[in-house]
């Protein structure tokens, strides 16, 4: 079956430009939730989306905010980006307890 | 403040040997674990998962125990094999809060010498 897809792969962005990242879960997985992996602070929780709704949300500024449609498919949207961002964005679908992460996406804040 | 610690941040193990991966938390309200492993530039890899409610749990090489007393869990890898090389990283979730996310530790970057 097909896993969790990220796109894109890789993104060059300028300070104070927008993003936005897509993921689309595992086929059946209503479950969405996205993290931020930077080699200072690890894996950290941004926000976790059911049936379109945002369930949960970490530690993060405003300027970090996600979306989930009706088929499942999220999409997670940084704005005014600072250098601080550039960082590997992992997207995970989930059924139950038990998370399948994507490939990532890999943003670099030039 | 870090509810997930894997104090060691890197660990080399000869091949056929057993590697044996720590983590350790604060939160005692943690009751689901799981191992994922990590190679750079891809997403963590599920591995195995351990409930609060047992202290063993076993797949293939992989077994991971639970001390809950000691608020403590360790991975091992049996016998360890050049492609195990890679960050584990231990993460845990309160299933009872409601609050759908992982906690993760920083991870423990694996060394497999053939």
């Amino acid at each position: 079956k097909a896993g969790v897809t990220q796109t894109p792969r890789y993104l060059i962005k300028t300070r104070g430009q927008q993003v936005t990242l897509s993921c689309s879960p595992i086929s059946g997985h209503r479950s969405v939730s996205w993290y931020q992996q930077t080699p200072g602070q690890g894996l950290q929780f941004l926000f976790e989306y059911f049936s379109e709704t945002q369930r949960n949300k970490g530690n993060f500024p405003g300027r970090f905010s996600g979306r989930q449609f009706s088929n499942s498919r999220s999409e997670m949207n940084v704005s005014t980006l600072e250098l601080g961002d550039s960082a590997l964005y992992l997207c995970a679908s989930s059924l139950g307890y038990d998370y399948t992460f994507g490939s990532g996406t890999r943003l670099t804040v030039v | 403040d870090q509810q997930v610690k894997q104090n060691s941040p890197s660990l080399s193990v000869q091949e056929g040997r057993i590697s044996i991966l720590n983590c350790d938390y604060t939160n005692s309200m943690f009751d689901y674990f799981l191992w994922y492993k990590k190679y750079p530039a891809e997403g963590p890899t599920f591995l195995i998962s351990i409930s609060s409610i047992k202290d063993k749990n076993e797949d293939g090489r992989f077994t991971v125990f639970l001390n809950k007393s000691a608020k403590h869990l360790s991975l091992h890898i049996v016998p360890s094999q050049p492609g195990d090389s890679a960050v584990y990283f231990c993460a845990a979730s309160d299933s009872g809060a409601g609050s759908y996310q992982l906690t993760f530790g920083k991870g423990t970057k694996l060394s497999v010498i053939p």
